[in-house]
């Protein structure tokens, strides 16, 4: 089974900062890679899918980037409604998984 | 637009079940693989089990492996879980989502449904 690590699990960041959390695979994916984005009480919301195409309707300071085992999201300017968390997942192989997640917090 | 609504969570035994149902609307229900995925209380995402559009395929994680059932009706556009031998990891918020191919076999989740909250306990 494929594991994923993602970090940081926690980030401080204020309005503005521009933001990157890593994802590393246990063994290589290619691109079967997707990030998605998760609010308190809500469902998760897909932002990049295949390492770095960008989900419609997603603002473009999401940016992804990666291939093989080391993947990076990166927010280019923070915004508030931008503080959440997020989670890297891989589709390459069955039993599907997600890393851990990385909490995005106001500093 | 697509909408996913799942139903049926509840608090359960240990050792009973229970089963999920998760009703889509404003998609060809049919022409569509789907996923359950969960959330433990305070944790992050653990995806559960898929099943393919006409329900021919199916995988599960090793941790429901033997103890859920995905299934689904495309005649009601509704996807199941069935989960028997509850336990009290099994506690958590059930997601059904939308499996998408986006370009070059990558699949997604997307859209998601709100959840539905399972507690197993005594």
């Amino acid at each position: 089974d494929i594991q994923m690590t993602q970090s940081p699990s926690s980030l401080s960041a204020s309005v503005g900062d521009r933001v990157t959390i890593t994802c590393r695979a246990s063994q290589s994916i290619s691109s079967y890679l997707n990030w998605y984005q998760q609010k308190p009480g809500k469902a998760p919301k897909l932002l990049i899918y295949a390492a770095s195409s960008l989900q419609s309707g997603v603002p473009s300071r999401f940016s992804g980037s990666g291939s093989g085992t080391d993947f990076t999201l990166a927010i280019g300017s923070l915004q508030p409604e931008d503080f959440a968390t997020y989670y890297c997942q891989q589709s390459y192989s069955f039993p599907y998984s997600f890393g851990q997640g990385t909490k995005l917090e106001s500093k | 637009q697509v909408q996913l609504v799942e139903s049926g969570g509840g608090v359960v035994q240990p050792g009973r079940s229970l089963r999920l149902s998760c009703a889509a609307s404003g998609i060809t229900f049919s022409a569509y693989a789907m996923h359950w995925v969960r959330q433990a209380p305070g944790k992050g995402l653990e995806w559960v089990a898929f099943i393919l559009y006409d329900g021919s395929n199916k995988y599960y994680a090793d941790s429901v492996k033997g103890r859920f059932t995905i299934s689904r009706d495309n005649s009601k556009n509704t996807l199941y879980l069935q989960m028997n031998s509850l336990r009290a990891e099994d506690t958590a918020v059930y997601y059904c989502a939308r499996d998408r191919l986006s370009g070059s076999g990558n699949r997604v989740f997307d859209p998601w449904g709100q959840g539905t909250l399972v507690t197993v306990s005594s």
